[in-house]
């Protein structure tokens, strides 16, 4: 398996605009998570979902942010408007229901200008 | 609401010596703990993990330490490598669901 796959693995993007992140998870993996990284916070929790329900986004910072998974292969994480405070690494994880530890994709790093 | 918490952003020590990172959780209901490293521009890696039902557990140069009553965890680099040097990012999961620290950036110099 080739593992977590995220695309762009790079963003740049003017503030206003529509943004885009994509994963796909491991085949045959319940759990999608999606973390934003930053200096201050570290890895953020901001969605997870099991099988392809969204069971927690309480970490999403605001209704401009927005995910979703139309199957168990592809999720998308979606930012509208973009303002340049989103700018981050933002990493996809998957994680099979009997495994321990998640899986991370090679995360997308928006910048927002 | 910071679930986890690592309280010192950078670490650095010499090599072959011991590299200690710390990690303090909140929430009584985490039962899984784990440690990822991440190199720049890569996504984070697991490196070990321990139950809450043990207080401790070793793989090779790696140990974890579980302290439930202080709800405290720490990562023992012995020998620490210029290799390690590296983002170590705690992490505790109850309900599958998984939460970060901030990080600590360990670096090891030659």
């Amino acid at each position: 398996d080739a593992g977590v796959i995220q695309s762009p693995r790079h963003e740049v993007t003017e503030m206003g605009q529509e943004v885009t992140l994509r994963c796909k998870p491991i085949s045959g993996h319940d759990y999608l998570f999606w973390y934003r990284q930053t200096m201050m916070r570290g890895l953020e929790l901001l969605i997870y979902f099991n099988n392809n329900v969204p069971i927690d986004d309480s970490g999403m910072p605001e209704d401009r942010f927005s995910a979703k998974m139309p199957n168990a292969s592809f999720s998308t994480l979606k930012i509208q408007p973009s303002e340049p405070r989103d700018s981050a690494v933002y990493f996809c994880a998957s994680m099979g229901t009997e495994d321990t530890e998640a899986f991370f994709g090679q995360g997308t790093r928006l910048t927002v200008v | 609401d910071q679930q986890v918490k690592q309280n010192s952003p950078s670490l650095s020590v010499q090599e072959g010596r011991i590299s200690i990172l710390n990690c303090d959780y909140t929430n009584s209901m985490f039962d899984y703990f784990l440690w990822y490293k991440k190199y720049p521009a890569e996504g984070p890696t697991f490196l070990i993990s321990i139950s809450s039902i043990k207080d401790k557990n070793e793989d090779g140069r790696f140990t974890v330490f579980l302290n439930k009553s202080a709800k405290h965890l720490s990562l023992h680099i012995v020998p620490s490598q210029p290799g390690d040097s590296a983002v170590y990012f705690c992490a505790a999961s109850g309900g599958n669901d998984m939460r970060f620290g901030a990080g600590t950036r360990l670096t090891v110099k030659p």
